[in-house]
């Protein structure tokens, strides 16, 4: 069974500031792992992924995010925050044997300060 | 090229009735899974159809039934609504390249049980 913890279902920082988003995991198997993000009244994008090789992905908008084996999480971040960057993100993972369904955490909401 | 597309944008049902929503996936994939977003949560998978059979399916009662048509659209049956139900219902596609993990989401459908 797979599950997605996402500590801080609210996070607030301030334009220019690092952006810190939290996700573990819980897998039988090495998972494969996605950050995808919502804005309002839209569906999900998805910001990048990690299957296999470099543990650190690259995305799109600036982010990344690093998947730590021992640590069973893949966090996101993002060097400096943008206004646009305010939206629900949600990280998920899914089994490389089947890769059929995705399990997703509950989500963080960012909330960028000007 | 079109993305995943979904229909309609908004619905509003009364307890009891039945509703149907319906998902194009995106050109080149032969996959499409449902999944529910109940407010502030993340979304839980129901299930997922390839070549025109439902492949598996998460916690989610009979009353949730699709299909899945020969062009790789499908539908998605709930019957006995219950105001439970109220939720956002995404679709998501996953290419026939097995290479690509990823799934892709459409706008969704806000579905209201009064």
């Amino acid at each position: 069974a797979q599950s997605v913890t996402q500590l801080g279902s609210h996070v607030s920082v301030s334009e220019g500031a690092l952006v810190l988003l939290r996700c573990n995991y819980s897998s039988s198997v090495p998972p494969y792992l996605f950050w995808y993000v919502q804005y309002p009244n839209q569906g999900l994008q998805l910001l990048l992924k990690y299957t296999t090789g470099a543990t650190l992905v690259k995305g799109i908008n600036g982010f990344e995010a690093e998947f730590k084996k021992s640590e069973t999480s893949f966090h996101l971040t993002k060097p400096s925050a943008h206004m646009s960057d305010a939206a629900e993100y949600f990280c998920a993972v899914s089994d490389p044997n089947t890769g059929n369904q995705f399990y997703f955490g509950t989500g963080t909401s960012l909330t960028v300060i000007p | 090229d079109a993305g995943v597309t979904q229909s309609p944008t908004h619905l509003i049902k009364t307890r009891g009735q039945q509703v149907t929503l319906r998902c194009s996936p995106k050109s080149g994939h032969d996959t499409v899974s449902w999944y529910q977003q109940a407010l502030g949560q993340g979304p839980q998978f129901i299930f997922q159809y390839y070549e025109e059979e439902e492949r598996q399916r998460g916690n989610f009662p009979d009353r949730f039934s699709g299909h899945q048509f020969p062009n790789y659209s499908s539908e998605l049956n709930v019957n006995a609504l219950l105001l439970g139900d109220s939720a956002l219902y995404l679709c998501a596609s996953s290419p026939i390249d097995r290479n690509e993990v990823e799934q892709y989401f459409g706008p969704g459908t806000r579905l209201t049980v009064t």
